[in-house]
């Protein structure tokens, strides 16, 4: 279901340290999946996708991992900076329809 | 090379006045989203609209809220009469071909406040 109003969940890392922020998403018959990047007071900025046949994605200091038999989908970012503080959501996409978002996590990076 | 644009930035109304939001796509780009997104949530899906055709509108309300994407022009996302409740980001989000996990990129937003 779908979380009103309640806080974000928070992951606080190391700099330096690899990060891991999942997300499970609903619909099993999504074509692709995307994590997005938002800082406040932005719109968010698109970080990586994966179609719906693939199990795994590596971009610039990201891994997108897709789970279909859970519904899971996580994203790695390693060697973890402070400009990679903001929030994260994953989106999931099916042919033309728009996307849905999960309700996002943040990410807190300490020095 | 632009990306998508929305005007004006923040938008401050009174109950009962309207709010109009303004979207360019990105070049080349003929398919525009807007979404809704309240205060520590994730974006919510309104409208989807092409040039001069609404493709979804599921996600919008029924009364007070409307859009276009005319054939020259910004897509309009336009609100009448408004109330507290449509206080939230507006953002709009545009794609060359959706659905070839072509991501949506998204503009900076439409902060409206109603007092």
């Amino acid at each position: 279901g779908e979380s009103v109003g309640l806080h974000l969940p928070t992951l606080s890392v190391q700099e330096g340290d690899n990060s891991i922020i999942n997300c499970a998403y609903s619909n099993s018959a999504s074509d692709y999946f995307i994590w997005y990047k938002q800082e406040s007071g932005k719109g968010p900025q698109f970080i990586i996708d994966i179609r719906s046949n693939m199990d795994k994605r590596q971009g610039q200091r990201v891994t997108v991992l897709l789970n279909k038999t859970v519904k899971h989908l996580s994203l790695q970012i390693a060697a973890t900076q402070p400009g990679d503080s903001a929030v994260y959501f994953c989106a999931e996409g099916t042919g033309r329809r728009a996307l849905t978002f999960g309700s996002g996590t943040r990410l807190q990076v300490q020095p | 090379n632009a990306g998508v644009m929305q005007n004006p930035r923040h938008l401050v109304r009174r109950r009962g006045q309207e709010a109009r939001l303004r979207c360019s796509p990105m070049k080349g780009h003929s398919h525009v989203y807007w979404y809704r997104q309240l205060p520590e949530e994730g974006l919510k899906f309104m409208v989807y609209l092409q040039k001069e055709n609404i493709i979804d509108e599921s996600g919008m309300p029924k009364e007070r809220f409307s859009a276009e994407f005319p054939k020259e022009g910004p897509s309009i996302l336009r609100i009448q009469q408004v109330v507290r409740g449509d206080s939230a980001a507006y953002f709009c989000a545009s794609s060359p071909v959706p659905g070839q996990a072509e991501a949506q990129y998204f503009g900076p937003g439409t902060r409206l406040l109603v007092l």
